[in-house]
């Protein structure tokens, strides 16, 4: 079983739709989690980080349920520039180990 | 410019050649990182280290031997390489003392193993 799951996708929503992505991850011993975003064939850019009590930037929500071992995200009002693959991250706190999910892959058709 | 940088930035190689590749970064973080990328395996990390005298194996490190010349530069060389190394790389670096855990990524090296 891998550390971080996603799954793969793609999601093909309209424009304007809302969807979300959920991430499981596996170490209970986990303590920060991050969305990143990656367009094709580019570096991996950090989107936001995902704390306990759930955070928003503008469109985008992330929220962190620690029982059940999962992270989402959230957006709201999707647009054409939203088509990305979303990297889910999960990193134990004071260790270099960041385990990447293999990517989420979002298509928003016009 | 770019806060981290590759090179070079596409390469093809043939199979046992020595490769390096080379990452620089002017973001003054200490801790540098190497990772691959291929289709449905997501990110795996190669090396990594936290500072000039600090180097230490990631996930996947067989084949790879790593060089940290100074605190802004991070090679990474393919011995002999071969053609499961053909894969997108990704250099790193992240600066955990401020508290951050962002990861800055640089544009990638896309190597191909003939």
């Amino acid at each position: 079983r891998k550390e971080v799951e996603q799954d793969p996708g793609p999601f093909n929503v309209p424009e304007g739709a809302t969807v979300a992505f959920n991430c499981t991850y596996s170490n209970s011993a986990s303590q920060s989690f991050f969305w990143y975003r990656q367009d094709c064939r580019k570096e991996p850019k950090l989107l936001m980080s995902v704390y306990s009590s759930g955070n928003e930037d503008g469109r985008f929500t992330a929220q962190l349920n620690r029982a059940s071992q999962y992270i989402s995200l959230l957006i709201r009002d999707s647009k054409l520039s939203d088509s990305a693959t979303y990297l889910c991250v999960a990193s134990t706190s004071g260790t270099y180990k960041y385990i990447f999910g293999t990517g989420t892959r979002l298509k928003v058709l016009a | 410019d770019a806060d981290v940088t590759q090179t070079p930035r596409n390469r093809i190689t043939k199979t046992g050649k020595r490769i390096m590749l080379e990452c620089s970064q002017t973001k003054g973080h200490d801790r540098m990182y190497w990772y691959r990328q291929d289709p449905g395996l997501g990110l795996r990390l190669i090396y990594y280290s936290f500072d000039v005298k600090d180097i230490n194996k990631g996930e996947i490190s067989d084949g790879y031997s790593v060089s940290r010349q100074a605190q802004a530069k991070f090679s990474l060389s393919l011995e002999s390489a071969i053609p499961n190394q053909t894969a997108l790389y990704f250099c790193a670096t992240s600066d955990e003392g401020t508290g951050s855990y962002e990861q800055y990524f640089g544009p990638g090296t896309r190597l191909t193993v003939t």
